[in-house]
């Protein structure tokens, strides 16, 4: 079964700082998904992430996938109150007959400070 | 750009009732799915459908049906609501493979009472 593990679930940032948020699952899989969820809104895609060593930025957002050490990362550059939302990762398992069903990550809840 | 459209936003029943939930792409995606979302819980896969009148189940198929007549429209089907399935539900769908990306719907705040 495959298993995605956020850390931290929790983050509260001052205004231009810089951080990472981790992504780690369980089992092979050559991509990730990055979303960005705002309160009581739907989920917005950040990054698709199709190959090891992909890396994609956008802003002061900042993906990159290590398939071979099932990790990914999300790095945060220079925060803005903007920012502050909840970003979950999303892993779909390689195997046959998958489908390509997404697991997600508990999400991380980045609150951004003045 | 692709748009996953959810026919509700917000929807309150009444405990035993049939509740329908639509989704609608336009994109002619071959992959559908319908998630829970609740808190503490994430989200989670009710149902997906990778081709008309295919489905498979997803984690938590209890209490749930679908329907996949059109390519374009996924439903889920409440058979008889209960307050425990009171949840925001979000529809998503993506080409095979996933390449694009998966889009989801606005989703609905389903409250039943």
């Amino acid at each position: 079964e495959l298993k995605v593990e956020q850390n931290p679930l929790f983050l509260s940032m001052q205004e231009g700082k810089n951080y990472t948020i981790y992504c780690n699952y369980s089992t092979t899989s050559d991509r990730l998904y990055w979303y960005r969820q705002d309160p009581g809104k739907s989920l917005e895609s950040l990054f698709v992430l199709l190959s090891n060593g992909a890396v994609k930025q956008e802003g002061r957002l900042m993906a990159s996938l290590d398939t071979k050490a099932r990790l990914s990362t999300l790095h945060i550059t220079a925060a803005v109150h903007d920012l502050s939302a909840t970003y979950f990762c999303a892993v779909p398992p390689r195997s046959p007959g998958s489908n390509y069903k997404l697991t997600f990550g508990k999400g991380t809840l980045l609150t951004v400070n003045p | 750009d692709v748009k996953v459209t959810q026919s509700s936003r917000y929807l309150v029943k009444r405990t035993g009732e049939k509740v329908f939930l639509e989704c609608v792409q336009d994109m002619d995606h071959e992959n559908m799915f319908w998630y829970r979302q609740d808190p503490g819980l994430g989200l989670r896969l009710i149902y997906f459908s990778y081709d008309v009148k295919m489905k498979e189940k997803g984690d938590i198929p209890e209490g749930y049906s679908v329907s996949r007549e059109k390519k374009e429209r996924f439903s889920l089907i409440l058979e008889s609501a209960s307050t425990n399935q009171t949840s925001m539900y979000l529809c998503a769908s993506t080409f095979y493979e996933g390449l694009y990306g998966y889009t989801f719907g606005s989703g609905t705040r389903l409250t039943v009472v």
